[in-house]
């Protein structure tokens, strides 16, 4: 079964500074995607960030960097000099079968890591 | 072009009532999935619709749930009866049939449900 961790349920950042927000996954499927989102006070969710468990490269999107260490199953998300725009709930998921042709399963999401950056 | 769209934002019923959440996805998108979010707890997929046909509904609790997408456009989340634990937010999602790489999920801004 998938499981996703994210073992921080809140952090305080200073401003300009770098953040890690920590995801580990456990899966038995070869094949799977891994996701970040962002939840602000709004309500709204973000798509972020995506890296596929044969990508080589990690992932960037702008200030959004994925840490894909496949081995620890792991898929930090490295946010660069936060802003405090950036404070918000983030969700890390993964959704399996992602090469099949398919890839539009249900997603499993962590807890989430509430951040808050402070000026 | 409009994001995903939920209503109500919020509703507040009694146990034993019945209610009804709607979720207009972007248009063009075939998949469309519902979620939910019980306070403290993980964000849980209910189930996964692609056009009007339910493609996976493992993730709904019980039969007090009942969800629909006539033609293929919006989407309707029934709970019947209501009881406490379905409290939550309930958050709808959609993506493309076939959209690329990631094919990323959309989210509404979700429904917010306390059943008292």
């Amino acid at each position: 079964a998938q499981k996703i961790t994210q073992t921080q349920p809140g952090m305080f950042v200073q401003e300009k500074e770098a953040v890690t927000l920590d995801c580990t996954y456990d899966t038995s499927d070869q094949s799977y995607g891994l996701f970040w989102y962002k939840q602000p006070s709004s309500g709204e969710m973000i798509f972020l960030i995506y890296q596929g468990s044969y990508d080589e490269q990690n992932a960037t999107e702008g200030r959004y960097s994925l840490n894909f260490q496949k081995a620890r199953k792991s898929a930090n998300l490295v946010i660069s000099a936060s802003q405090l725009g950036d404070s918000a709930m983030y969700f890390c998921a993964m959704r399996e079968d992602m090469y099949s042709g398919g890839g539009a399963d249900g997603l499993t999401f962590g807890k989430g890591t509430h951040l808050i950056i402070q000026p | 072009e409009a994001g995903v769209t939920q209503f109500p934002s919020h509703s507040v019923i009694e146990k034993g009532q019945t209610v009804t959440l709607r979720c207009d996805p972007i248009s063009g998108h075939d998949n469309l999935y519902w979620y939910r979010r019980v306070m403290g707890k993980e964000i849980k997929f209910l189930l996964h619709f692609v056009k009007e046909s339910k493609q996976d509904e493992s993730g709904m609790p019980n039969n007090r749930f009942l969800a629909e997408r006539t033609g293929g456009t919006y989407s309707t989340l029934k709970v019947q009866p209501a009881e406490l634990e379905d409290s939550g937010v309930y958050f709808c999602a959609s993506s493309h049939l076939m959209g690329g790489k990631a094919n990323e999920q959309f989210f509404g801004p979700g429904t917010r449900l306390t059943v008292l």
